[in-house]
């Protein structure tokens, strides 16, 4: 079935730094992809967003890439804030058995340091 | 402000008890998931509705069950609570099952 992975964190970064997250996916057909971020406290909020192959999704000084062909979505920005400190989530949107899911990879945890 | 409401914020209740989860869906959006996450399982996806039906099924339990109205407002029922229910509820919108999913602030669920 369809499924996300993205590396395990906790992440711990000093300010100014450059993040990557890692993300995979396993999916039949042509998904979207989403990265979700969520602060502490509060619930889901949708970061970026890419619908087919080679789309860039960017927002807020982050950025990801839809890669087919290594059926990637990589989350990057060039110099993180304190304020990015959260946990972010993969995900991806298909169709599996039938029937559309929205499928989240685990999560992972950004600290970053001043 | 993500436009789903999720009502209440916070329920404290006992074991074996039931409760009821309400969400609202932003204007529009025919399409509502509920998730649920705990610290040890992540985010879990529960069960999914599109337009009053039920699209897809995640791992809910036998005890909880779910249903969409038709002005399009969600419950999810948890019954015969368990301490192991205690999570974070979150309900979500979509336009449609691909596009995007809105977030609710979700609910706060203890049980004692």
């Amino acid at each position: 079935g369809n499924s996300v992975t993205q590396m395990e964190g906790p992440v711990t970064l000093s300010e100014e730094a450059f993040l990557t997250i890692n993300c995979t996916y396993t999916a039949t057909g042509y998904p979207s992809l989403f990265w979700y971020v969520q602060y502490p406290g509060e619930g889901l909020q949708l970061l970026l967003k890419a619908t087919k192959a080679d789309d860039k999704g960017s927002n807020k000084g982050f950025e990801a890439t839809y890669r087919k062909e290594t059926t990637s979505f990589h989350l990057e920005k060039g110099s993180v804030q304190v304020s990015d400190s959260a946990v972010y989530f993969c995900a991806l949107s298909g169709s599996q058995g039938g029937s559309e899911k929205l499928v989240f990879g685990k999560g992972t945890k950004l600290t970053v340091n001043p | 402000d993500s436009g789903v409401t999720q009502t209440p914020k916070h329920l404290i209740t006992a074991t074996g008890q039931r409760v009821t989860l309400r969400c609202s869906p932003r204007s529009g959006d025919l399409s509502v998931y509920w998730y649920q996450q705990s610290l040890d399982q992540g985010l879990q996806f529960l069960i999914q509705y599109y337009n009053g039906e039920e699209r897809a099924k995640g791992n809910i339990l036998e005890r909880f069950s779910a249903q969409q109205f038709p002005d399009l407002h969600s419950e999810l029922n948890l019954s015969s609570l368990e301490l192991g229910d205690s999570a974070l509820y979150f309900c979500a919108s979509s336009v449609t099952p691909f596009t995007e999913a809105f977030f609710g602030q979700g609910t706060r669920l203890t049980v004692v």
